[in-house]
């Protein structure tokens, strides 16, 4: 099937401190990204999406970068807070707008 | 709060029995779509549909089904349970089926087989 993977599974970051998340995916046909946050017991919340022909966009302190050439997908959170404290995931559209999932990437932010 | 609204939030039931789970996706939003996330295998994307009809079949097993109703409401059906169907189930909705759309997530059904 389609997959998607994360290249860390936990990340833990200073408060105040910006954070990167990465990710990789295998299908070249995907043109629609983007990154869910999901807390415990909640599902997975929207942050930032991203088309295939951009290679950038912000958010409220958020930056999703794509590099279509190496297949690669990034998040960054600027000024990390203790409520980015997460799992994210990465998604990319295939088929009939069905998204594929990353395993998901633990961010643990530090007071 | 996402806007759609899946219930029950727990579901505890035994092997061999039959479940439904339900959602109402937001509001004006007409597709909806079927997760599933186990500790295994991640979020899976089971089934979509769109306006009342299926629209695409993702890895959704033979013993599970779902309909999308007239109000847009979606029921995920699970029969016949089994110990390894234990997981979370999301549903989540979109505008329309076109790609470049965010799916919005309700916060699940935590379902768990004894």
């Amino acid at each position: 099937g389609e997959s998607v993977g994360l290249h860390l599974p936990t990340l833990s970051v200073q408060e105040g401190d910006n954070s990167i998340i990465n990710c990789a995916y295998s299908n070249s046909a995907s043109d629609y990204f983007i990154w869910y946050k999901q807390e415990s017991g909640k599902g997975p919340q929207f942050i930032i999406d991203i088309r295939s022909n951009m290679d950038k966009r912000q958010g409220q302190r958020v930056t999703v970068l794509l590099n279509k050439t190496v297949k690669h997908l990034s998040l960054q959170i600027a000024a990390t807070q203790p409520g980015d404290s997460a799992v994210y995931f990465c998604a990319f559209v295939y088929g009939n707008n069905r998204l594929a999932f990353g395993k998901g990437n633990q961010v643990v932010v530090i007071p | 709060d996402s806007g759609v609204t899946q219930t029950p939030k727990h579901l505890i039931t035994a092997t061999g029995q039959r479940v439904t789970l339900r959602c109402s996706p937001r509001s004006g939003d007409l597709s909806v779509y079927w997760y599933q996330q186990s500790l295994d295998q991640g979020l899976q994307f089971l089934i979509q549909y769109y306006n009342g009809e299926e629209r695409a079949k993702g890895n959704i097993l033979e013993r599970f089904s779902a309909q999308q109703f007239p109000d847009l409401h979606s029921e995920l059906n699970l029969s016949s349970l089994e110990l390894g169907d234990s997981a979370l189930y999301f549903c989540a909705s979109s505008a329309d089926t076109f790609s470049n759309q965010p799916q919005h997530f309700g916060d699940g059904t935590r379902l768990s087989i004894l």
